[in-house]
């Protein structure tokens, strides 16, 4: 049973446009989020985290957005640039501290 | 400092063959995951180590699968028997859980097991 999801495989934005990726996730208790960004043939980088207690996370063209009461959390790029071309993966913090994964969303940024 | 790293990069075996994957997490980190990645899928947890505890094996799919982690660092990951549907990309994870809600896993490049 998946309790996260990201309903687009695949988004295309345009470069100096705002990508929006969206996720959704089921489990009431999971309380910090994480967003990782996948290259080809390359392990998952740590992009940036939020915690419950915030609604808002900012780190330079990178803002993560949590809506509790909706279960929903998204990250905007912007700008998007070329080089942010990967699979994006939304991920929440179990009480035993794995990660629950969704099945990632594909960004293409186009010039 | 040197991040995670694997090996081997990728492993061809053939089915019913037993296999051995190996992760060498950041120094010092206290924590290491196995997560593995099938095509079109997220990644799917398998195993949790933490300093000297008991691992946490909720995520192994079957007894085939089994990993250990020597001396609080190298962990290796065993899957006997092999079968197709372990094609896989295999990741390793470390994390120091070091103060603050800093809960960040640092992957490495993974393994790609194919099983013919």
């Amino acid at each position: 049973d998946q309790q996260v999801k990201q309903n687009s495989p695949s988004l295309s934005v345009q470069e100096g446009r705002i990508s929006i990726l969206n996720c959704d996730y089921t489990n009431s208790m999971f309380d910090y989020f994480l967003w990782y960004k996948k290259y080809p043939a390359e392990g998952p980088t740590f992009l940036i985290s939020i915690s419950s207690i915030k609604d808002k996370n900012e780190d330079g063209r990178f803002t993560v957005f949590l809506n509790k009461s909706a279960k929903h959390l998204s990250l905007h790029i912007v700008p998007s640039q070329p080089g942010d071309s990967a699979v994006y993966f939304c991920a929440a913090l179990t009480p035993g501290y794995a990660l629950n994964f969704g099945k990632g969303t594909s960004l293409l940024v186009t010039p | 400092g040197a991040g995670v790293s694997q090996s081997p990069s990728n492993k061809v075996t053939e089915k019913g063959k037993d296999v051995e994957l190996r992760c060498d997490p950041i120094s010092g980190h206290t924590a290491l995951y196995w997560y593995r990645q099938s095509l079109g899928q997220g990644l799917e947890f398998l195993i949790y180590f933490q300093g000297n505890s008991a691992p946490d094996k909720s995520g192994l799919p079957s007894d085939r699968f089994s990993a250990e982690r020597t001396g609080g660092s190298v962990s290796t990951l065993t899957i006997q028997r092999t079968q197709q549907e372990d094609s896989a990309v295999y990741l390793c994870a470390s994390s120091s859980h070091a103060g603050g809600m800093t809960y960040e896993q640092y992957f490495g490049p993974g393994t790609r097991l194919t099983v013919t």
